[in-house]
Parts: C-alpha cells; structure tokens; sequence
C-alpha cells in the first residue's frame, strides 16, 4: 500500500531554536518528494521538490534531506520564526502529476 | 501573477443539499485538481484534469460527486446530496502539467459544513 508517514505529528519550539521533521514513505514507484508549508487557511505552499538523484535541497531556513534507499526523508527548520508556524506536509508523487500525502507535522513556535 | 482562485471559501449547508464550489487556476496551466481535505489530515486527489479531460477520477465518489471543466480553464466541483462526511476543506490546485517535477499551486480552498 502506498503511504506516506510523518512524524511528530505535533510539535511546539521556541523562537529562535532549530528543529527537525521526519518523513517515511512506501509510494511506489517513485518519482519525487515534495515539502509543503499549509498555514491556517490558506493552501499549501511548496518548499522543496527533489527526486531520486538529489538528497538535500535549501529554501532559506527550510533544508530537506531524502534518502531514496531507505525511504526516508528530513525538513530542518533552522532559527525558527514565529512565521514558521504551519502544518508541514510530506508528499510523494509516484508518478506524472499523481501525489500521495502525508497527514502532517503541526509546528508551533512560540515567542 | 494571480494565483488559483476559489470561491465561496465557506459554506455551511443541511445534508441532503447541494453544494458547488468554483475554481479559477493559474492563467495557462493545462492542469487542475480537486483536492478534499478532512480536518487533521493531509489533502485526497478528487479528480484531476489536464486541459478539459479527465486524467483521473478513481477517488471520486461518483455518485454524488461531480466536476467538470469546461473550455480547459475554469472548474466547478459539486457534491449532490451532500452527507454529514463531506464536511471538509475542498482545495483546487493547478500545474503547467509539463513535466513531473510541475509545482502545484494550490487555492486557499473552501470550507464546507455539512450540518
């Protein structure tokens, strides 16, 4: 079955601090992983987009790691902002167009 | 650029009735989605068009589900009659639809409650 697990499901962190997000998935075949930003709201908003041959790829603060051997992937949010609270969404596309989502991590960064 | 718009963003309406949802994408993307969103959860691909065809359906409920995309751009999405399970955020989302690695820009959805 194809899904796509991420984990904590929440989390609260300081202002300021560091913090990482973990991403597990069995989508097959796969074609790429993608790290979504979903305020209260609003849509989700693309991060990063990285495929088999990359395994880290930077947006500003936002770094996300993918290990396609182990299935596993990473978003590491450095000197968290206020602005950083949202729901983080893993998502992997199996192929053309064809995405299958995570449930998400809540991020909550408090002053 | 504009991004993909939706309306109405709330809706509150009885089970039994009926409800549409509109969706403007991004000016010359070939690709649309319907997105549904349950509280908690991340969003389930509804239907997917790439131009005025549909790519895939397999997740619809067609029987009280329907969505159509005339002449390739705007998109309505309506759900008939509606159940007390439907309560959820309806994104609609849009690509170029020309590679794999396309970004999908998503709506900001529209919030309906079924009471």
């Amino acid at each position: 079955k194809n899904q796509v697990e991420q984990s904590p499901q929440s989390l609260i962190i300081l202002e300021g601090k560091n913090c990482t997000l973990q991403c597990n998935y069995t989508v097959s075949p796969f074609s790429n992983l993608r790290w979504y930003k979903q305020d209260t709201g609003r849509g989700p908003v693309s991060l990063t987009i990285m495929t088999f041959s990359e395994n880290t790829k930077s947006n500003g603060r936002y770094t996300a790691t993918l290990d396609a051997d182990t299935k596993q992937s990473s978003l590491h949010i450095t000197a968290s902002q206020l602005s950083d609270s949202a729901s983080y969404i893993c998502v992997v596309s199996r192929s053309w167009g064809k995405l299958q989502f995570g449930a998400g991590t809540q991020v909550v960064v408090t002053p | 650029e504009a991004g993909v718009a939706q309306s109405p963003r709330y809706k509150i309406i009885e089970k039994r009735q009926s409800v549409a949802f509109w969706c403007n994408p991004i000016s010359g993307h070939a690709t649309l989605y319907w997105y549904q969103q349950i509280l908690g959860q991340g969003p389930k691909l509804l239907i997917q068009f790439q131009n005025n065809g549909v790519v895939d359906d397999s997740q619809l409920p067609k029987d009280r589900f329907s969505a159509e995309r005339l002449k390739g751009v705007d998109s309505t999405l309506k759900i008939q009659p509606a159940k007390l399970e439907d309560s959820a955020v309806y994104l609609c989302a849009s690509s170029t639809g020309q590679e794999s690695t396309d970004t999908q820009y998503f709506g900001p959805g529209t919030r309906l409650t079924v009471l």
